[in-house]
């Protein structure tokens, strides 16, 4: 049980397009669901936090028109990387927290995106 | 701040024993995770601590102690596929995960 899943696991855009990443709990209701980036030999980098029905809530340095996230349903929150530059290639992750009173995160695979 | 400290890189031996350390400064504390994460994957969870003691979950271990701020994690009979960063994570008082850089952890054969 509590499988996350991302898609697509890989994207190669043009510098100026727009991608979006989807992240859905395949089994399990996700109140909350979080994405991170991740460059490489770093540690994960929380972007921001969202909850289903509300707007996202973005960490510092985050500029959140330029990351677009839709928490829609308890199964699917979506991140749109809008207008995308080169510095923006890196492998960003999802993950998802029940209703329970667990608050173990569930990660999926990741989507490593790079910019050309 | 907050922050979350682990070595950088660790090596040791197939069959072999390794520790790993995770000291932490958080506002507030409601437990700590490690995660496993093999390069170009998503972390895997291993283990969540959130009272003193050791957790056994077969050849992981996992040890917390709140009033030093301090855990580790435990890897017996060490295995090739063991290869891997070790990310030690807190949740803070805002329930939002604290993140350390991660161990990357190298096994010998």
């Amino acid at each position: 049980g509590a499988v996350v899943s991302q898609h697509p696991s890989w994207v190669i855009c043009k510098s100026g397009t727009s991608v979006k990443i989807e992240c859905r709990s395949l089994d399990f209701q996700a109140t909350t669901m979080f994405w991170y980036r991740q460059f490489p030999k770093q540690s994960l980098m929380l972007m921001a936090t969202s909850n289903e029905g509300s707007k996202a809530t973005y960490e510092q340095g985050v500029e959140k028109d330029k990351f677009l996230i839709n928490h829609a349903s308890l199964t699917l929150s979506t991140l749109t990387v809008t207008s995308a530059h080169p510095e923006d290639s890196s492998f960003y992750i999802c993950s998802a927290r029940g209703t329970g009173d667990s608050y173990e995160q569930y990660f999926g695979p990741g989507t490593r995106l790079t910019v050309t | 701040g907050q922050n979350i400290d682990q070595p950088t890189e660790m090596t040791a031996t197939e069959g072999a024993i390794v520790q790993i350390n995770c000291t932490y400064q958080t506002s507030g504390f409601n437990g700590l995770f490690w995660y496993q994460q093999h390069a170009g994957e998503a972390p895997t969870f291993l283990s969540y601590n959130v009272l003193d003691g050791l957790e056994e979950k077969g050849r992981f271990s996992s040890f917390l102690s709140r009033s030093k701020g301090y855990s580790y994690l435990l890897l017996k009979e060490l295995q090739m596929k063991d290869s891997a960063s070790y990310l030690c994570a807190v949740m803070d008082s805002n329930y939002q995960l604290i993140w350390g850089a991660g161990t990357k952890l190298i096994i010998k054969p």
